[in-house]
């Protein structure tokens, strides 16, 4: 079993839409949150982060975490054809002296007008 | 652009074959990270240098070495190669050795036949 579950998807939605995108993780040593965006052929880009459980808004981004249950999701409001990419959600473990990410599978989103 | 550059882009060898990839990280990182995206496995760790030491070690294989130079440019050696060492080799750096955000740079699309 992988320590971050996601759904590979993909996932596809009207221009406008609301898109929910999660991850689950079975390791209570994660203590940080991350969402990556990956354009095909590109490297990921950061769009979210966050430390423990929470919201976090930027834009028409919105990141949950709850600890409790192992749940990490991100909320895409009026989604554009220019979201289409994967979305990778990655965690870090809290109290080590090193940066390993771990990641999801990723979801490939698609947006189309 | 993230500020991390990557070369070559793209590399065709054959089996058995041996292979440098480089990275140059942003400006004033010290940390310099290595990760494989392949697509049954997803995006994984390769391996953590902070400041020309190593600092974690992921799902490396014996076959595979990296180095971080005093200029702080790192090189991932991968040797004896197989057709399933085909894959996106990404490299990422970040300010410190832990919870700073990691920058990732463009990729080197590795195919073995």
């Amino acid at each position: 079993q992988k320590e971050v579950e996601q759904d590979p998807g993909p996932l596809s939605v009207p221009e406008g839409a609301i898109v929910s995108l999660n991850c689950t993780y079975s390791n209570s040593a994660f203590q940080y949150f991350m969402w990556y965006r990956q354009y095909s052929r590109k490297g990921p880009e950061l769009l979210m982060y966050t430390y423990s459980s929470g919201n976090k808004e930027d834009g028409r981004f919105t990141a949950q975490v709850d600890k409790s249950s192992k749940y990490i999701s991100l909320f895409i409001r009026d989604s554009q054809p220019s979201d289409s990419a994967t979305y990778l959600c990655a965690t870090l473990e809290g109290g080590t002296s090193y940066g390993k990410l771990t990641f999801g599978q990723g979801t490939i989103l698609t947006v189309h007008p | 652009d993230s500020g991390v550059t990557q070369t070559p882009k793209h590399l065709i060898t054959a089996t058995g074959q041996r292979v440098t990839l480089r990275c140059s990280p942003r400006s004033g990182d010290l940390s310099v990270y290595w990760y494989q995206q392949s697509l049954d496995q997803g995006l994984q760790f390769l391996i953590q240098y902070y400041n020309g030491e190593e600092r974690a070690k992921g799902n490396i294989l014996e076959r595979f070495s990296a180095q971080q130079f005093p200029d702080l440019h790192s090189e991932l050696n991968l040797s004896s190669l197989e057709l399933g060492d085909s894959a996106l080799y990404f490299c990422a750096s970040s300010v410190g050795r832990r919870t700073d955000t990691q920058y990732f740079g463009p990729g080197t699309r590795l195919t073995v036949l």
